[in-house]
């Protein structure tokens, strides 16, 4: 059975400095990892796609990382500013699933400091 | 081109009741997933329908059930609603044999009491 695993839980930053979001998943055979954001009492946002043939992704000032064999993803967001202050979460998709069913890790709440 | 779009976006029941909530997908998706997502906790898979049939589904009891029309759209219902029930409800739509990215709608908030 997957799991995801998000560390830290929480996460607060003075504004400027970069963030490095981390997710571990215990299933390396996985299909692709999507990165999302998500504001108080709101739906998700797709931040980045990862491919499981990717080594990364990059938009803007985010980017993220894919290491299958470890079974690890990381998201890195530079020059950080109160307006990325959210909850940010990973999820995997399995490999040759039946459908497109995504195991999401617990999230990181990001709390970006003026 | 209108994203995943839920109704309604806020809900109050009391337990024992039941409740139906609302998805139309993204334009062009054939394939509607529902997840659960608790205070504070990741978003749980609860199933996912195509071609109007339920073709996975997660940890969650018959309680929770579903429908897919053929315009995609899809309905969960949950019966005999318990307090342990409050939660966002989100929707999501995708291609099934796409690689691309799932889209979410901006959830319905149950509150059962």
């Amino acid at each position: 059975k997957q799991e995801v695993t998000q560390i830290p839980a929480a996460l607060s930053v003075p504004e400027g400095e970069n963030l490095v979001l981390n997710c571990s998943f215990t299933d390396s055979a996985i299909y692709n990892l999507q990165w999302f954001r998500q504001d108080p009492g709101k739906g998700l946002t797709s931040l980045l796609l990862i491919q499981s043939s990717q080594r990364e992704q990059t938009s803007g000032r985010l980017n993220a990382s894919l290491d299958k064999s470890s079974g690890r993803s990381t998201l890195y967001i530079a020059a950080s500013q109160p307006g990325d202050s959210a909850t940010y979460l990973c999820a995997v998709r399995p490999i040759k699933a039946a459908g497109n069913k995504l195991t999401f890790g617990g999230g990181t709440r990001v709390l970006v400091k003026p | 081109d209108a994203g995943v779009t839920q109704s309604p976006t806020h809900l109050i029941k009391t337990r024992g009741q039941q409740v139906t909530l609302r998805c139309s997908p993204k334009s062009g998706h054939d394939t509607v997933s529902w997840y659960q997502q608790a205070l504070g906790q990741g978003p749980q898979f609860i199933f996912q329908y195509y071609e109007e049939e339920e073709r996975q589904r997660g940890n969650f009891p018959d309680r929770f059930s579903g429908h897919q029309f053929p315009n995609y759209s899809s309905e969960l219902n949950v019966n005999a609603l318990l307090l342990g029930d409050s939660a966002l409800y989100l929707c999501a739509s995708s291609l099934r044999y796409s690689s691309y990215e799932q889209y979410f709608g901006p959830g319905t908030r149950l509150t059962v009491t």
